[in-house]
């Protein structure tokens, strides 16, 4: 039973363009949500998070928006940039928490110079 | 400040055999993460330590156990390796900051391979 589901396992885009990640979730109960990017060879590091008490959070070129009764969140990075070619994973709580964090299944993200 | 260690990076075992994957952190963190990641699968939590001397089951727990030996240090236990946990093991530390949990930090990563 996946929880937090990404249906596209890759997705290519021109430098310079808008890269949309998708994400959906089933669980009602998730109210944090996180996006992680992860190169190879390396661990996860953490990109932007929201909480359900919100619908958009900006960071620079990453904004993250909610739509919890879609139960879709997306991440939209604008320009894209080679150095964002990695694979991104959309990560769920619940409790407002950090802790017991739901993962998905990765979208691999080729920025095309 | 080298944030979360992993030991080792790659290791090869037999049907059987047994071994211990360790992780330290020195962000002073109260919580620790051993998490699986597979092929399609994503990164499914095994197990966490919320504090020292606590632990508690993730996802899919089946087939390990856990040491939090102190703050710094979690470890992770097979104790007869099968090929279904050839994996990549990740570890990873979250704490607080003035009442507001922080994100996760992760390691590297642990490669095993179970022949």
């Amino acid at each position: 039973d996946q929880q937090v589901k990404q249906n596209s396992p890759s997705l290519s885009v021109q430098e310079g363009r808008i890269s949309i990640l998708n994400c959906d979730y089933t669980n009602s109960m998730f109210d944090y949500f996180l996006w992680y990017k992860k190169y190879p060879a390396e661990g996860p590091t953490f990109l932007i998070s929201i909480s359900s008490i919100k619908d958009k959070n900006e960071d620079g070129r990453f904004t993250v928006f909610l739509n919890k009764s879609a139960k879709h969140l997306s991440l939209h990075i604008v320009p894209s940039q080679p150095g964002d070619s990695a694979v991104y994973f959309c990560a769920a709580s619940v409790n407002f928490g950090n802790e017991k964090l739901t993962f998905g299944t990765g979208t691999r993200l080729t920025i095309i110079p | 400040n080298a944030g979360v260690t992993q030991t080792p990076k790659f290791q090869v075992l037999k049907t059987g055999q047994s071994m211990t994957l360790q992780c330290a952190q020195d962000m002073n963190h109260n919580s620790m993460y051993w998490y699986r990641q597979d092929p399609g699968m994503g990164l499914r939590l095994i197990y966490y330590s919320a504090s020292e001397g606590t632990t508690d089951k993730g996802e899919v727990p089946n087939g390990y156990n856990v040491s939090r030996l102190n703050k710094r240090e979690f470890s992770l236990r097979l104790e007869s390796a099968a090929p279904s946990q050839t994996s990549v093991y990740f570890c990873a530390s979250s704490g607080r900051t003035g009442g507001v949990r922080e994100t996760q930090y992760f390691g590297p990563g642990t490669r095993l391979l179970v022949l």
